[in-house]
């Protein structure tokens, strides 16, 4: 079975300074997986995905995720946060898409 | 650029009435699938569809549930006899394919069971 585990359900930067949003998964094997940003009242929409080619994976918005098995960790990343970033957060895996449970994302200003 | 619409945003119903809910998914994807956000709690996989037929569902999706492809463009969830549980954000989402699992997500529709 798969299954992701976002580590921090809140996470709280200042504007400017670097987003580090941490995701592990349990896979038996190759998974794909994804960061997808939900923003209030809004539906989910996909930031970027790893589906075995290269391990860094560039998305939208200034995003960035590495994959590294041997750490089976998929961590998000941005080096500079920016207001609009604030948001909530899930990372996912496949087959059957199962989420994390989210990670809240503030950035003050 | 396509995206997937669902209707109505917002649905308010009462204890044991029936609810369709209702998702144009992306016009050349083949694989849609339903989940629910309880209020506070994290993205539950409900039932995925391909090829007008059920591909997979979870165990939340029980005979209360049902899914249809009543035409070549909607996509919808019934809820036969609704309970206050059902309450939560319901989103369809679509595929092109199932070898990167990549999903587009309508915007969801909130369902209020009172």
């Amino acid at each position: 079975a798969q299954s992701v585990t976002q580590l921090d359900s809140h996470v709280s930067v200042s504007e400017g300074t670097p987003v580090l949003l941490r995701c592990n998964y349990s896979s038996s094997y190759s998974p794909s997986l994804f960061w997808y940003v939900q923003h209030p009242n809004k539906g989910l929409q996909l930031l970027l995905k790893y589906t075995s080619a290269a391990t860094l994976v560039k998305g939208i918005n200034g995003f960035e995720a590495e994959f590294k098995k041997s750490e089976t960790s998929f961590h998000l990343t941005k080096p500079s946060a920016h207001m609009s970033d604030a948001a909530e957060y899930f990372c996912v895996v496949s087959d059957h898409m199962r989420f994390g449970a989210g990670t809240r994302l503030t950035v003050k200003p | 650029e396509p995206e997937v619409t669902q209707t109505p945003s917002h649905q308010v119903t009462q204890m044991g009435q029936e609810v369709i809910l209702r998702c144009v998914p992306i016009s050349n994807h083949l694989y849609f699938y339903w989940y629910r956000q309880i209020l506070g709690q994290k993205v539950e996989f409900l039932v995925s569809f391909y090829n007008n037929e059920i591909s997979e569902k979870s165990e939340i999706f029980d005979d209360q549930f049902s899914v249809e492809r009543p035409d070549g463009s909607n996509f919808t969830l019934k809820i036969r006899s609704t309970k206050l549980e059902d309450s939560a954000m319901y989103f369809c989402a679509s595929s092109a394919d199932r070898v990167t699992y990549e999903q587009y997500f309508g915007p969801g529709t909130r369902l209020t069971v009172t």
